[in-house]
């Protein structure tokens, strides 16, 4: 089956660092990824989409100058928090679509960076 | 607006079915997805409905009636690893998913 990696798995950082996660289509090429964020007992949150060669899209509320989108190829996205503060402390899961599964369009989930900031 | 409903939590016990609701109201519709989640990990894809009518694969059956904007998640013969979230998820007419809150399924021996 599609497989997306994710990378670091976990992470901590002092207040003010910048930190870069990078997600990962294995085995099939992925046009667009997806950036989301949860928050304990809630549901996921898109962030933005993310488009091979083209600026993403960020969903409202969401800064684009402090999470910084690039997908540079079809199998790669990195999602950099610049700046980070405590409350950017999260877990933040990219999926990436599938098109090659014909009209499924299914999303194919990383398995999550948790991002703890001090 | 866009909405996706689904019960907040459900009990069951191990060896029993139970069955997940989802009803949602989009603007446009590309799919119905299911997703379970456990505690601290990622959602992982269990099941994908574009067409009315039931999709089975093993335990895991699930409905959907698009015209009642309605969806279902059946779960047999329940295992105590099958206790996580449930997520129903809907893809409107730009592929995006709608997501609802989730379900947790708590399963008692």
């Amino acid at each position: 089956g599609a497989v997306v990696s994710q990378h670091p798995s976990r992470v901590i950082c002092k207040s003010g660092t910048s930190v870069k996660i990078e997600c990962r289509s294995l085995d099939f090429q992925a046009t667009t990824m997806f950036w989301y964020r949860q928050f304990p007992k809630k549901s996921l949150m898109l962030m933005a989409t993310s488009n091979e060669g083209s600026k993403a899209t960020y969903e409202q509320g969401v800064e684009k100058d402090k999470f910084l989108i690039n997908h540079a190829s079809l199998t790669l996205s990195t999602l950099t928090v610049t700046s980070a503060h405590p409350e950017d402390s999260s877990f933040y899961i990219c999926s990436a679509r599938d098109l090659g599964q014909g009209d499924s369009d299914t999303q194919y989930f990383g398995p999550g960076t948790r991002l703890t900031v001090l | 607006g866009q909405n996706i409903d689904q019960p907040t939590e459900m009990t069951a016990t191990e060896g029993a079915i139970v069955q997940i609701n989802c009803t949602y109201q989009t603007s446009g519709f590309n799919g119905l997805f299911w997703y379970q989640q456990h505690a601290g990990e990622a959602p992982t894809f269990l099941s994908y409905n574009v067409l009315d009518g039931l999709e089975e694969k093993g335990r895991f059956s699930s409905f959907l009636s698009r015209s009642k904007g309605y969806s279902y998640l059946l779960l047999k013969e329940l295992q105590m690893k099958d206790s996580a979230s449930y997520l129903c998820a809907v893809a409107d007419s730009n592929y995006q998913l709608i997501w609802g809150a989730g379900t947790k399924l708590i399963i008692k021996p």
